[in-house]
């Protein structure tokens, strides 16, 4: 089946630190991948999106490249801020009638000044 | 600001009671989806409407009924609350490029 898989969290990494989230996927043709960000209190945030091998997506400082012969998207940052405290979501969408998104169980990261 | 809007944001109800959640988008969006979040279980798909007069159900759809009553709004009806229904709740809408998200509905069922 399709599927998402991500490091277990949480995460706690000090400001300016590097972070790298895991994330790999298990689908049958060639989806679309995302990244979502959940801050605490609000809905999900479209951070950044690859649709396409070899494509980078990129946004605020965070990356994250479609690596299909690995099906992996790790998302990155190179220095983290304790305004990145959230949850972050790896999800890849199928190109379906009602593009339904397949989500990942999430990510935990806090950041300590 | 364009992008979904969810009503109520919180909401406490005794068991077996029934109501409404609201929901609105103005992207011109043809889909849209009612997810439930709840701690350990990620977010799981209760139903989705891929365009206008379509419904169809997602992975726990028990206990639940929606609407979608024009290409803006889809609601989600719950007749007979129960404690297991617990959880924050999720619009979103989609056109290819990714789920827009409203900020959600906390329930609780007592």
């Amino acid at each position: 089946g399709n599927s998402v898989t991500q490091m277990e969290g949480p995460v706690t990494l000090s400001e300016e630190a590097f972070l790298t989230i895991n994330c790999t996927y298990t689908a049958t043709g060639y989806p679309s991948l995302f990244w979502y960000v959940q801050y605490p209190g609000e809905g999900l945030q479209l951070l950044l999106k690859a649709t396409k091998a070899d494509d980078k997506g990129s946004n605020k400082g965070f990356e994250a490249t479609y690596r299909k012969e690995t099906t992996s998207f790790h998302l990155e940052k190179g220095s983290v801020q304790v305004s990145d405290s959230a949850v972050y979501f790896c999800a890849l969408s199928l190109k379906t009638s009602y593009d339904k998104v397949i989500f990942g169980p999430g990510t935990s990261l806090s950041v300590i000044p | 600001n364009a992008g979904v809007t969810q009503t109520p944001k919180f909401q406490v109800l005794k068991t077996g009671q029934s109501m409404t959640l609201q929901c609105a988008q103005d992207m011109n969006h043809n889909s849209m989806y009612w997810y439930r979040q709840d701690p350990g279980m990620g977010l799981r798909l209760i139903y989705y409407s891929a365009s206008e007069g379509t419904t169809d159900k997602g992975e726990v759809p028990n206990g639940y009924n929606v609407s979608r009553l024009n290409k803006r709004e889809f609601s989600l009806r719950l007749e007979s609350a129960a404690p297991s229904q617990t959880s924050v709740y999720f619009c979103a809408s989609n056109q290819g490029h990714g789920y827009t998200f409203g900020s959600g509905t906390r329930l609780t069922v007592v």
